[in-house]
């Protein structure tokens, strides 16, 4: 069965340190991955998607960047923290077409 | 650019009631929705779809209803339980320029009271 990890659960970082979020996909093979982000009063808005390795897609300009090394793998991170990407990261994956979104537990990121 | 508005931000129903959850979309390319429900500091988890090609699909308590000239979808909870307090969001589907990224709402708060 399909299954995907996302870690670290929570994270307190100061202000202008670097981000590293993994998510992992297992049971399945070239899913599309994505990244979400949930902050306060603005639901769950896409920050970067990819359909295959080495392939990002960004949505939305910020301070944050997005890899994929592998086809299982979507790393989310950030040179330099800003308070303004506190919030509650999401992972998900899908089979191409759209359908059967699979999210991951998420990360709280708290930037102090 | 929010596509996809769920303009109630919370919503209070007594158990054993129906709950209604609205949702409105732009983007005539959406040809998928689904509805999310939320807990806090967990992901969201799924709760019912429906294509385009359809205009009501039903899973237990839960009906999803689709007006697409209206560019509206709903969520009915019959009978609300306590349990069914949560955040959930609706979202959206289709070949958009994002591929086939979901699109979400706000959400919607709902609390049911006993």
């Amino acid at each position: 069965s399909q299954t995907i990890h996302q870690w670290p659960a929570t994270l307190v970082q100061p202000v202008g340190s670097p981000l590293s979020l993994e998510c992992t996909v297992e049971g399945t093979s070239n899913p599309n991955l994505y990244w979400y982000r949930q902050a306060a009063g603005r639901g769950l808005q896409l920050l970067f998607y990819s359909v295959g390795i080495g392939q990002i897609s960004s949505e939305v300009p910020q301070n944050l960047s997005a890899s994929r090394p592998q086809d299982r793998q979507f790393i989310l991170s950030s040179k330099k923290l800003l308070l303004s990407d506190s919030g509650f990261y999401l992972c998900a994956w899908s089979v191409t077409g759209g359908s059967g979104y699979t999210f991951g537990s998420g990360t709280r990121l708290t930037v102090v | 650019d929010q596509q996809v508005k769920q303009n109630s931000p919370s919503l209070s129903v007594q158990e054993g009631r129906i709950s209604i959850l609205n949702c409105d979309y732009t983007n005539s390319m959406f040809d998928y929705f689904l509805w999310y429900k939320k807990y806090p500091a967990e992901g969201p988890t799924f709760l019912i779809s429906i294509s385009s090609i359809k205009d009501k699909n039903e899973d237990g308590r839960f009906t999803v209803f689709l007006n697409k000239s209206a560019k509206h979808l709903s969520l009915h909870i019959v009978p609300s339980q306590p349990g069914d307090s949560a955040v959930y969001f609706c979202a959206a589907s289709g070949p958009t320029n994002s591929g086939y990224a979901l699109n979400f709402g706000k959400g919607t708060s709902l609390l049911v009271t006993p």
